[in-house]
């Protein structure tokens, strides 16, 4: 069964210190991979895909086959980051979840 | 602006009511899906639908049922509600085709509590 791992419920970093959100993917064939945010009290919404191999607000992933891995990293935090992270990853017709990583952004 | 909306926002019902819960959506999207959301676990897909007359079950469809009135209507009914269904419910859309199946689009949420 396809399966997406965030080890990491909670995430706490002062600003301008880097941040990695880990994800784990368990998948046959290739899924497409994903990250989703969540900011408090607005809908979820897509942050950044992994065919598109790009950067959005300074967040970037990269696919790594060999370990099953997207982990979702930017260089200097920001207070504004502060939100909830979802990995996800698209097969078999369907998006799949993990669990989420609550990233927080002191000053 | 092309969206997707649900209702109620908020519900607080009790054990044994029947529960329904509306989604539309203005994006022409043939794809609709329900999730819920509970702290600590994620999304979790219920049920989805790519088209008026497919429907199909997600991980946990046990206790809910859907109906696709429309390409633009999904809703999710919860026909004798028990206390862990008390939950976040989100509706999504997708494209069928292309390359962008894989992001979808999420209504606010529906705050569900039973009690």
């Amino acid at each position: 069964a396809q399966r997406v791992t965030q080890p990491e419920k909670l995430l706490s970093v002062f600003k301008g210190a880097p941040v990695e959100l880990k994800c784990n993917y368990s998948y046959s064939g290739s899924p497409e991979l994903f990250w989703y945010v969540q900011y408090s009290r607005q809908r979820l919404q897509l942050l950044l895909r992994h065919i598109s191999r790009e950067s959005i607000k300074g967040f970037t992933a990269d696919l790594n086959k060999g370990e099953t891995s997207f982990h979702l990293k930017k260089p200097f935090a920001q207070e504004e980051d502060s939100a909830m992270y979802y990995c996800a990853a698209y097969g078999y017709s369907t998006l799949t979840f993990g669990k989420g990583t609550m990233l927080l952004v002191s000053p | 602006d092309a969206d997707v909306t649900q209702t109620p926002r908020n519900r607080i019902t009790k054990t044994g009511k029947r529960i329904m819960l509306e989604c539309s959506q203005t994006k022409g999207h043939d794809r609709m899906y329900w999730y819920r959301q509970d702290p600590g676990l994620g999304l979790r897909l219920i049920y989805y639908s790519f088209d008026v007359k497919d429907i199909n079950k997600g991980e946990i469809s046990d206790g809910y049922s859907v109906s696709r009135q429309a390409q633009a209507k999904f809703s999710l009914s919860l026909e004798s509600a028990i206390p862990n269904q008390t939950a976040l419910y989100f509706c999504a859309t997708s494209q069928q085709r292309g390359t962008n199946t894989g992001e979808l689009f999420f209504g606010e949420g529906s705050r569900l509590t039973v009690l």
